[in-house]
């Protein structure tokens, strides 16, 4: 099984200010890799799909890289709707896996 | 509009059964592989199945192999999870999820269903 590690575990941020998020996979997982996140009592959203592809209607301050086990997330510039918990996700080998979520909250 | 409701969350005994089900609109859903996650309370997301778009291939978590069965009805655009000896951490929010509506990824998220296992 693929394990999918993020962190930090939680990232204390100022609205307006870039935020950058780490996962690291146990082995490659090339760029199948996507990215969610969360807000409570909502079920996850979409951000970023193979590595660096946004998903549509996700703003241009949203940008992902990385290929093989290390990725990253970009929020260039954190509104307030984007507090919430971040999910890494590979979907390269069987059992698909999570990253254990990086919480971003207001600082 | 693309969309995902799922239904058939409840109450349950420990070792006692649940079919969960996800009613699927907007797109043709026999094109369109499906998956279902889960998410504890408190906790972080855990997949745990997938389906091919004609049902002819399925893959399990670890966690849940033996136990769940899941399903489609392409006719009904309905997807299902058999969910059998259930134990206490099996107790989540299923959430199912399909790449329709989107490009890549799992773009369309049902509204997820709670599962509790108490006796």
């Amino acid at each position: 099984e693929i394990v999918m590690t993020q962190s930090p575990a939680t990232l204390s941020v100022s609205p307006g200010e870039r935020a950058t998020l780490s996962c690291r996979a146990s082995q490659s997982v090339t760029s199948n890799l996507a990215w969610y996140h969360q807000k409570p009592g909502q079920a996850p959203r979409l951000l970023i799909y193979g590595a660096s592809t946004r998903a549509t209607g996700i703003p241009g301050r949203f940008s992902g890289s990385g290929s093989g086990t290390e990725f990253t997330l970009t929020i260039s510039s954190l509104q307030s709707e984007d507090f919430a918990v971040y999910y890494c996700q590979q979907y390269y080998d069987w059992p698909l896996t999570f990253g254990g979520g990086t919480k971003v909250e207001i600082k | 509009e693309v969309q995902l409701v799922g239904s058939g969350g409840g109450l349950v005994q420990p070792g006692g059964s649940l079919r969960l089900s996800c009613a699927a609109s907007g797109f043709t859903f026999s094109s369109y592989t499906m998956n279902w996650v889960r998410q504890a309370p408190g906790k972080g997301l855990e997949w745990i199945s997938y389906i091919s778009s004609n049902g002819s291939t399925t893959y399990y978590a670890n966690s849940v192999t033996g136990r769940f069965t899941i399903s489609r009805d392409n006719a009904k655009s309905l997807l299902y999870l058999q969910m059998n000896s259930l134990r206490a951490e099996d107790a989540a929010v299923y959430y199912c999820a399909t790449v329709a509506g989107g490009t890549g990824g799992w773009y369309t998220w049902g509204q997820g269903t709670l599962v509790t296992v108490s006796s």
